[in-house]
């Protein structure tokens, strides 16, 4: 099955401490890993994105990283700031395709 | 440059009903996908469409039903509604080479409720 786990569900950071969310996928055919940012009213938009050819892609505050023997990946938010609070999605697709596998999200809220 | 625009934002509709939802894609993008996004199943692929033809095609009865115009314009229909329809639905535009050369850029989505 097709399936993408992500965890925690929900994550309470204080202002410019660390944001840690995983994911976990089964499929070894995915070779696109995105991860989304959605605040509330809005649709989701893409935040940072890894192939499986790199353990590691930074973005300013943003960082994935990515094991492929374990078949996991992580989005890490340094100096995490009020505005970044939002749901964060992770997904799996092959490149050459529009069909992503989403996790089921995390809401995660930055207090000052 | 102009985002996916959905229209409309809010639909309330009676179960048995049908409905049909309408995308705009961003100028120049071949390509639209529609997913569903609900609480307890999250975010979930209906459908692709590139020039006008379906490309692919997730997990969904054959109740949810959608096309493109020649314009790269999308609708999708969802007939006989049930209670379990009731989510927001989403509709994505992109050039058309897949997600890992040409990501997905998401309208703010149509909320359906089915009462």
């Amino acid at each position: 099955q097709q399936q993408v786990k992500q965890s925690p569900q929900s994550l309470i950071v204080q202002k410019g401490g660390i944001s840690i969310i995983n994911c976990a996928y089964e499929n070894t055919a995915f070779d696109y890993f995105p991860w989304y940012q959605q605040f509330p009213g809005k649709g989701p938009a893409l935040l940072i994105a890894i192939r499986p050819d790199v353990s590691e892609k930074k973005e300013g505050r943003f960082t994935i990283s990515f094991n492929k023997s374990a078949k996991q990946f992580s989005l890490h938010i340094m100096d995490s700031q009020p505005g970044d609070s939002a749901t964060y999605f992770c997904a799996a697709s092959g490149a050459g395709s529009y069909q992503l596998t989403f996790g089921k999200g995390t809401k995660l809220s930055v207090i000052p | 440059k102009a985002g996916v625009t959905q229209t409309p934002r809010y639909l309330i509709k009676t179960r048995g009903q049908q409905v049909t939802l309408s995308c705009s894609p961003i100028s120049g993008h071949r390509s639209v996908s529609w997913y569903q996004q609900t609480p307890g199943q999250g975010l979930q692929f209906l459908f692709e469409y590139f020039s006008e033809t379906q490309r692919n095609k997730g997990n969904f009865p054959g109740r949810f039903s959608g096309r493109q115009f020649s314009n790269s314009r999308s609708e999708m229909n969802v007939s006989t509604l049930e209670l379990g329809d009731s989510a927001l639905y989403l509709c994505a535009s992109s050039l058309g080479s897949g997600a890992g050369n040409s990501p997905l850029h998401f309208g703010n989505g149509t909320r359906l409720t089915v009462t």
